[in-house]
């Protein structure tokens, strides 16, 4: 089962930031925060990952809360092509190639 | 760049019958993953490999098969495919390394298969 939480659904509108909220109840001090998003029928596709300061890249930016139990993506100007499910995923260092999906979150860019 | 890659894309079949996904990747990756998509769901990984020559069971193995020969291909075998296995298939491939641990997972379109 999937160890993360996040809220079923959300909109946005064009141009304005997106806060996609996520809730790491039972993360352990190994595991990094990953996100990654998936676009309508395509392979999901990574965005940014995390292990306890706050990380920027091109796509967007993570912030983890001090005790990390919880996160925040930013997509600080949200575009239509951003419209995608977005899942948060907590990935302890060894885990090599397995990844436990949750239902994540369906994110809505509106005009 | 073709990154990973897999066939076919749309596979229809009947109750019985087996066939093999297959997934290649030209990254070099060592580890490959197969996840299942049902409607609505998030991934739930089936098998997956940390090099060649081996393979692991994940979440859902039930009813499917992997072997890893070769570092660049990870087949997915249904032997008797069932109505339960339809599903949207995806592979992934990804290495560990550098900063902060990276293990970004590269994920292929997807093999979208109907067991009638």
């Amino acid at each position: 089962d999937a160890k993360t939480t996040q809220p079923p659904s959300m909109d946005c509108a064009e141009g304005r930031a997106a806060n996609l909220p996520c809730n790491h109840s039972t993360i352990s001090g190994n595991e990094y925060v990953y996100w990654y998003r998936q676009i309508h029928s395509q392979g999901p596709q990574y965005i940014i990952h995390g292990l306890k300061n706050n990380e920027t890249n091109e796509m967007a930016s993570l912030i983890i809360t001090e005790d990390r139990k919880s996160s925040t993506l930013i997509l600080p100007h949200a575009t239509l092509r951003d419209t995608a499910v977005y899942y948060c995923i907590d990935v302890p260092q060894a885990a090599g190639n397995k990844l436990t999906f949750g239902g994540g979150t369906r994110v809505l860019v509106k005009p | 760049n073709a990154g990973v890659t897999q066939t076919p894309k749309f596979q229809v079949l009947k109750t019985g019958q087996s066939m093999t996904l297959q997934c290649a990747q030209d990254m070099n990756h060592e580890y490959m993953s197969w996840y299942r998509q049902d409607p609505g769901m998030g991934l739930r990984l089936i098998h997956y490999s940390v090099g060649a020559g081996i393979t692991d069971q994940g979440e859902v193995p039930n009813g499917y098969n992997v072997s890893r020969s070769t570092t660049e291909d990870f087949p997915l075998r249904l032997l008797s495919a069932a109505p339960s296995q339809t599903s949207v298939y995806f592979c992934a491939s990804s290495r560990v390394t550098g900063r902060l641990a990276k293990n970004i997972q590269y994920f292929g379109a997807g093999t979208r298969l109907s067991v009638l």
